[in-house]
């Protein structure tokens, strides 16, 4: 059973502070990794995709990879209330020699106090 | 419009009837997700076409579930005899190969 776990909080900030998530994964030979952002009542919207070990920085937004350890973590810098959403953690899965379907934890809540 | 599209927005339907939905993705998207989600869950993985093959289906797809991309473009999913455990949001992704998945706006199923 592929499993992509997540805390799912809710994770409390406040304004301006570093927000952190966090999500790991169990299947090895995973190959792509993405952070989804949700905002209740809506769908899920891509905010960043990370392939390789190390960091990966867009604008506030820094994703971190470590697939010995398998883990995937994103940092929110300067986090605003606007950033106020529930945060998915996808994986793709592995099938017959191709990469396959994505799998999501169950997402982390995260609430900016201003 | 170039993201990905899905009709109807809202579904409310009588537990027993059949309900179909539609979802177009972008373009030169060969890759299409059907995925299920309910409150406070993530979304749940159903099924997934490349281009016109339906590479992988979940054991949550149970028979009452069916997929099709009949020509590589556009998808449906339909539900046949529904139940009120069918009420969900169903979402649909597209993307190129395994990159980035993009989704559309989702179908909220309400079954009564």
């Amino acid at each position: 059973q592929k499993e992509v776990e997540q805390n799912s909080g809710p994770l409390s900030v406040p304004e301006g502070a570093i927000a952190s998530l966090n999500c790991t994964y169990s299947d090895r030979v995973s190959q792509s990794f993405f952070w989804y952002r949700q905002y209740s009542g809506k769908s899920p919207e891509l905010i960043m995709s990370i392939y390789s070990n190390g960091d990966k920085e867009d604008g506030r937004f820094t994703a971190q990879l470590n697939k010995a350890s398998q883990y995937v973590s994103l940092l929110i810098r300067d986090s605003q209330p606007s950033d106020s959403a529930t945060y998915l953690c996808a994986v793709n899965g592995w099938n017959g020699g191709s990469q396959g379907n994505l799998i999501f934890g169950k997402g982390t809540k995260l609430s900016v106090k201003p | 419009d170039t993201g990905v599209s899905q009709d109807p927005r809202h579904k409310i339907t009588k537990r027993g009837q059949n309900v179909t939905f539609r979802c177009d993705p972008i373009s030169e998207h060969n890759r299409l997700y059907w995925y299920r989600q309910t409150l406070g869950q993530g979304p749940e993985f159903l099924t997934y076409f490349q281009n016109e093959a339906q590479l992988e289906k979940s054991r949550l797809l149970s028979d009452r579930f069916s997929a099709e991309r009949p020509k590589g473009s556009f998808s449906t999913l339909e539900i046949q005899r529904t139940e009120q455990g069918d009420s969900a949001m169903y979402l649909c992704a597209s993307s190129h190969s395994h990159t980035e998945a993009f989704f559309g706006q989702g179908t909220r199923l309400t079954v009564v």
